[in-house]
């Protein structure tokens, strides 16, 4: 079956510092993979996806991610955070296999972003 | 380009009342989803329609929660009766098609007491 992990509840970091927010999953098939944003009252924000290509994906805000088969990971990053990143990020996946590419969402990791 | 639709934000009631939540897709949007996100968890998928036809309704509890697309377009999903734990934030999301990448709504906020 698969599942998607979000390890940290909560990921601190100062402004300007590098930020990475851990995602792991777990599918039959080839994943398709996806990381959205959560600002408080709003609905989901889609950042970024890998379906085949590049391991690493460039995305929305300058957020990218670095898909690693080996590991099944899909980690998001950005050079430097802003406090206005703060906010509740989840990873999701889909997998192909089946035909309804159901998305599974992880339980979410909340980013603080410190001046 | 308008965004996904959906009403009402916020919901008050009781245990055992009915309630509906409305959802107006992206327009030329093929597939629409409902999830239910309660507080501290990620989106549930409940339901998945592709045009007027459900995809996948496997985590959708039947006895309580019902959904339609009737024209393919608008999408409503009731919870008759509703229950204390059905207490969540409802999304409306929808894409151009099952592999795409999907655009959620605000939600709708559902308190039952």
């Amino acid at each position: 079956a698969q599942s998607v992990a979000q390890p940290e509840d909560q990921v601190n970091v100062a402004e300007g510092n590098p930020l990475t927010v851990k995602c792991t999953y777990s599918v039959s098939g080839n994943p398709y993979l996806f990381w959205y944003v959560q600002y408080p009252n709003r609905g989901l924000q889609f950042l970024l996806k890998y379906i085949t290509g590049d391991n690493l994906v460039k995305g929305s805000y300058g957020f990218e991610a670095e898909f690693n088969k080996s590991q099944t990971s899909f980690h998001l990053k950005k050079p430097s955070a802003l406090v206005s990143d703060s906010a509740l990020y989840f990873c999701a996946v889909r997998d192909p296999v089946g035909g309804g590419f159901k998305t599974i969402f992880g339980a979410g990791t909340r980013l603080f972003v410190k001046a | 380009e308008a965004g996904v639709a959906q009403s009402p934000r916020y919901k008050i009631i009781e245990k055992r009342q009915s309630v509906a939540f409305w959802c107006n897709p992206i327009s030329g949007h093929a597939t629409l989803y409902w999830y239910q996100q309660i507080l501290g968890q990620g989106p549930k998928l409940l339901i998945q329609f592709q045009n007027n036809g459900v995809v996948d309704d496997s985590q959708l509890p039947k006895d309580r929660f019902s959904a339609e697309r009737l024209k393919g377009v608008d999408s409503t999903l009731k919870i008759q009766p509703a229950k204390l734990e059905d207490s969540a934030v409802y999304l409306c999301a929808s894409s151009t098609g099952l592999q795409e990448t999907q655009y959620f709504g605000p939600g709708t906020r559902l308190l039952v007491l």
